[in-house]
């Protein structure tokens, strides 16, 4: 089945610098590739997603990259702010539906 | 937020009871999966329905299984409770393989 790895496991910026968190895997025919951000006590939300058949999507400060010969798509957060604390999660679905999380990043912004 | 709902929120069980979990939704997406979350480990996948009696497993499927008789309703069932199976539990619908999976609100399982 489907690897997904996420690195790092913690991540501390100084707000205003930039954050990225990388994910790797290990299924070539993975075509969908989706971030959540997860708030202590709450459910997982979507905040980006990207497919195979693009290389690079952005949403104000959040971009995503997806190499698809590497097998592996990060995530990039600019001007970064305290309330983008909270764990990361990278995922990546085939096509049989089946959609496996990375490990989760912990992203502490101190003001 | 998506329309979907997980009962119980909490339960306390004691090991070697059954337990069932519920998921409802109510936008008619085809798909449907469980997800369990336990700390340094992220959220595994459990089981997943790609429509009415149609499931598979996922990575972490010993010990539960899964029924899906309408589209609304995703099941999930733990045979025999063991402690390793305290978790929070995340149920996620998606309305086709290419588009946003929305979770619901989590259900804290205890096993004692």
């Amino acid at each position: 089945g489907e690897n997904v790895e996420q690195h790092p496991s913690t991540l501390s910026v100084q707000e205003g610098d930039s954050a990225v968190i990388k994910c790797t895997y290990s299924d070539s025919a993975s075509n969908y590739f989706p971030w959540y951000k997860q708030e202590l006590g709450k459910r997982p939300q979507l905040i980006i997603d990207i497919r195979s058949n693009v290389g690079e999507k952005k949403d104000q400060r959040i971009a995503v990259t997806l190499n698809k010969t590497a097998k592996h798509f990060s995530l990039h957060i600019t001007e970064t702010q305290p309330e983008d604390s909270a764990v990361y999660f990278c995922a990546a679905r085939r096509n049989n539906n089946d959609m496996r999380f990375g490990a989760g990043t912990r992203l502490t912004v101190k003001p | 937020d998506a329309g979907i709902t997980q009962s119980p929120r909490h339960k306390v069980t004691e090991t070697g009871t059954p337990v069932t979990l519920r998921c409802h939704q109510t936008e008619n997406h085809r798909y449907m999966y469980w997800y369990r979350q336990d700390p340094g480990h992220g959220l595994r996948l459990i089981h997943y329905s790609y429509g009415v009696k149609d499931t598979d497993k996922g990575e972490v499927s010993d010990g539960y299984s899964v029924s899906r008789s309408k589209t609304e309703d995703f099941l999930l069932t733990l045979e025999s409770a063991t402690s390793s199976q305290t978790s929070v539990y995340f149920c996620a619908i998606a309305l086709d393989r290419n588009t946003e999976a929305f979770f619901g609100q989590g259900t804290r399982l205890t096993v004692v």
